[in-house]
């Protein structure tokens, strides 16, 4: 069985500010692993993924996210906030077990950015 | 090209009402998910299919759910006599591949209220 777990139903940073959001996940084989990011009123839009390649994984608006496997963790960071940022951040973890990959999802963190 | 594309973009219904909700998947893509989102929740797993086979319907809350895909493209999820505690967003989801390592690819969702 596979789990997410993001910690923090909200996180707020200044403009400029360093971002990070935590995700912990629970897979019992090698998982891939989603980012996704939601703004009001739309569908879900990756932001990076991990699928057994490099550990360190750029995404797309200067995010990325480091596979640790030793704590099971998979945290969203970005150097910089923008304003343009603010949206509902979404990790998912999928694996093979039951054959049929299909993804869970964490609860979501909201990213409030404050000029 | 387009993407997932989803119809009506939002549904009003009166407790007891049949809805059927729309789902138009990239064209191509193998893989169909239906997710439940509820507010301030991440997606929670519906049904999938792969291609026109329903290989999983484990989410699917009561009796009153029904999804189907005929001809493997377009897909329609159906709930009968709708109740208050239906009311969620329902996105779409399409995968190229049936194959965990490919992301999903999300439509906008239809916000459906049960009045």
């Amino acid at each position: 069985a596979q789990s997410v777990t993001q910690l923090g139903s909200h996180v707020s940073v200044s403009e400029g500010a360093l971002v990070l959001l935590r995700c912990n996940y629970s897979s019992s084989v090698p998982p891939y692993l989603f980012w996704y990011v939601q703004y009001p009123n739309q569908g879900l839009q990756l932001l990076l993924k991990y699928t057994s390649a490099a550990t360190l994984v750029k995404g797309i608006n200067g995010f990325e996210a480091e596979f640790k496997k030793s704590e099971t963790s998979f945290h969203l960071t970005k150097p910089s906030a923008h304003m343009s940022d603010a949206a509902e951040y979404f990790c998912a973890v999928s694996d093979e077990s039951g054959g049929s990959y299909i993804p869970t999802f964490g609860r979501g963190t909201s990213l409030i950015v404050h000029p | 090209g387009a993407g997932v594309s989803q119809s009506p973009r939002y549904k009003v219904a009166k407790r007891g009402q049949d809805v059927a909700l729309r789902c138009d998947p990239i064209s191509g893509h193998v893989s169909l998910f239906w997710y439940q989102q509820a507010l301030g929740q991440g997606p929670e797993f519906l049904t999938y299919f792969q291609n026109e086979a329903q290989l999983d319907k484990s989410g699917l809350p009561s009796d009153r759910f029904f999804a189907e895909r005929p001809e493997g493209s377009v897909s329609t999820l159906k709930i009968q006599r709708t109740q208050q505690e239906d009311s969620a967003v329902y996105l779409c989801a399409s995968r190229p591949r049936a194959s965990g390592s490919t992301e999903q690819f999300f439509g906008p969702g239809t916000r459906l209220t049960v009045l």
